[in-house]
């Protein structure tokens, strides 16, 4: 079952913060977390991993409960760069190692 | 930098049509996946292979199939084109797991696929 994202969509104003966030019903080993240019293959952001690892590049930050199976991403001080599509993946690990489900997206735009 | 190649970006068949799908990587990464994405659906997972001959059913394997002869090329396989199965596909490569947490996936820029 895919993981349920939240919003569909959101707008804002460049320096603005948004959060994301991405639910599972099912206990989850980690969740990456992707965005999509209008056009362009998704690129990768991060992954958080069950324990609280986390591995990422990006100025964008995330959190990830075991617990409560979620994950939230969180846009800080936004730039026009982040405009996108943001998806994250869900990892079960045991008998499903490396296969993601995606949820169905979040459209962000960052205006001027 | 990782690159991950599919054969064409916009294609077009018939219905009943067999469709050939290629997608090439060169990192020599383990992992290669066959994704479609559809509006407002995100990405569902149709095949994974996690080594050169090996293949596992994802999410939506239904009138697809995939071969892995060698370890840069993994091919989704379309028997019989449907109308239904008009979408963008997008392959993936990720390396092998191992030790703690799984790694990234880098995709290909995707082929449109329109059946009519």
């Amino acid at each position: 079952q895919q993981p349920v994202q939240s919003p569909q969509a959101v707008i804002l104003r460049e320096g603005e913060d948004a959060v994301i966030n991405c639910s599972s019903s099912k206990a989850l080993y980690s969740v990456h977390w992707y965005r999509q240019k209008h056009g362009e293959a998704p690129v990768f952001l991060m992954i958080l991993l069950k324990g609280g690892e986390q591995k990422g590049h990006e100025k964008i930050s995330a959190s990830f409960n075991e617990k409560k199976q979620q994950s939230s991403l969180y846009l800080t001080a936004s730039q026009l760069s982040y405009s996108g599509t943001y998806f994250c993946g869900t990892e079960r690990g045991a008998d499903s190692w490396g296969k993601l489900q995606f949820g169905a997206g979040t459209q962000v735009v960052v205006t001027p | 930098d990782v690159k991950v190649t599919q054969s064409s970006r916009y294609l077009v068949k018939r219905t009943g049509e067999k469709v050939f799908l290629e997608c090439v990587q060169d990192m020599d990464h383990e992992n290669m996946f066959w994704y479609r994405q559809d509006p407002g659906l995100g990405l569902r997972l149709i095949y994974f292979s996690y080594d050169v001959k090996m293949k596992e059913k994802g999410d939506i394997p239904e009138g697809y199939s995939v071969s892995r002869e060698k370890k840069e090329r993994f091919s989704l396989i379309l028997e019989s084109a449907s109308t239904n199965q008009t979408s963008m596909y997008l392959c993936a490569s990720s390396p092998i797991l191992g030790g703690r947490g799984s790694y990234e996936q880098y995709f290909g820029p995707g082929t449109r696929l329109t059946v009519t």
